[in-house]
């Protein structure tokens, strides 16, 4: 089942911060975070693994909360080069390797 | 960093022929490899697992005999769409893992495949 991202859509100016949400039905083993600008590839962000991970690079960081099948993504001081629509993508099993990726959520940043 | 190489990046075809996508890993070998489908303004949808010299897994609801995979070698994938229709009209991207799970999935840019 395709986890639900929240919210759908979000429209920031330059500088403000950002949180997007992705739940699960099922129990998780990881997390991933990808970006993805219009008609391109998405390009991986980061992978979160169960265990109350936390990580991030520069602005953007991310948790996993294994126990509420939830991770969040955060966006501090956006820039424009955010803009994009990005997605969770989900693992239930070690080893499975498929990803499950969730409904999606478009940032578009403003100057 | 690993490069996945897909071809063509787009395509235009007539209701009822064939279209053949391939995807390359260029820098390192693939044993699996994955399959998606992308409508606008939606999100990926796994079509399919495609498995070194074996056969491809599908997703429920995936006919196998409209979407032909065959992974002949450890770089390179095929995915076929048979007796195209407009209905099958939509971005098709495969990608690839560099070792076993956890590790990021690679996208090859994608292939804007329309029916007509």
């Amino acid at each position: 089942q395709q986890p639900v991202q929240s919210p759908q859509a979000v429209i920031l100016r330059e500088g403000e911060d950002a949180v997007i949400n992705c739940s699960s039905s099922k129990a998780l083993y990881s997390v991933h975070w990808y970006r993805q600008k219009h008609g391109e590839a998405p390009v991986f962000l980061m992978i979160l693994l169960k265990g109350g991970e936390q990580k991030g690079h520069e602005k953007i960081s991310a948790s996993f909360n294994e126990k509420k099948q939830q991770s969040s993504l955060y966006l501090t001081a956006s820039q424009l080069s955010y803009s994009g629509t990005y997605f969770c993508g989900t693992e239930r099993d070690f080893g499975n390797e498929k990803l499950t990726f969730g409904t999606g959520t478009r940032l578009t940043i403003i100057p | 960093g690993a490069v996945v190489s897909q071809h063509p990046s787009w395509v235009i075809c007539k209701s009822g022929t064939s279209v053949k996508i391939e995807c390359r890993s260029l820098d390192f070998q693939a044993t699996t490899m994955f399959w998606y489908r992308q409508f606008p303004k939606q999100s990926l949808m796994l079509m399919a697992t495609s498995n070194e010299g074996s056969k491809a897994t599908y997703e429920q609801g995936v006919e196998k005999d409209k979407f032909l995979i065959n992974h002949a070698s450890l770089t390179l994938s095929t995915l076929t769409v048979t007796s195209a229709h407009p209905e099958d009209s939509s971005f098709y991207i495969c990608s690839a893992r560099i070792g076993a799970g956890f590790a990021p999935l690679h996208f090859g840019n994608g292939t804007r495949l329309t029916v007509t």
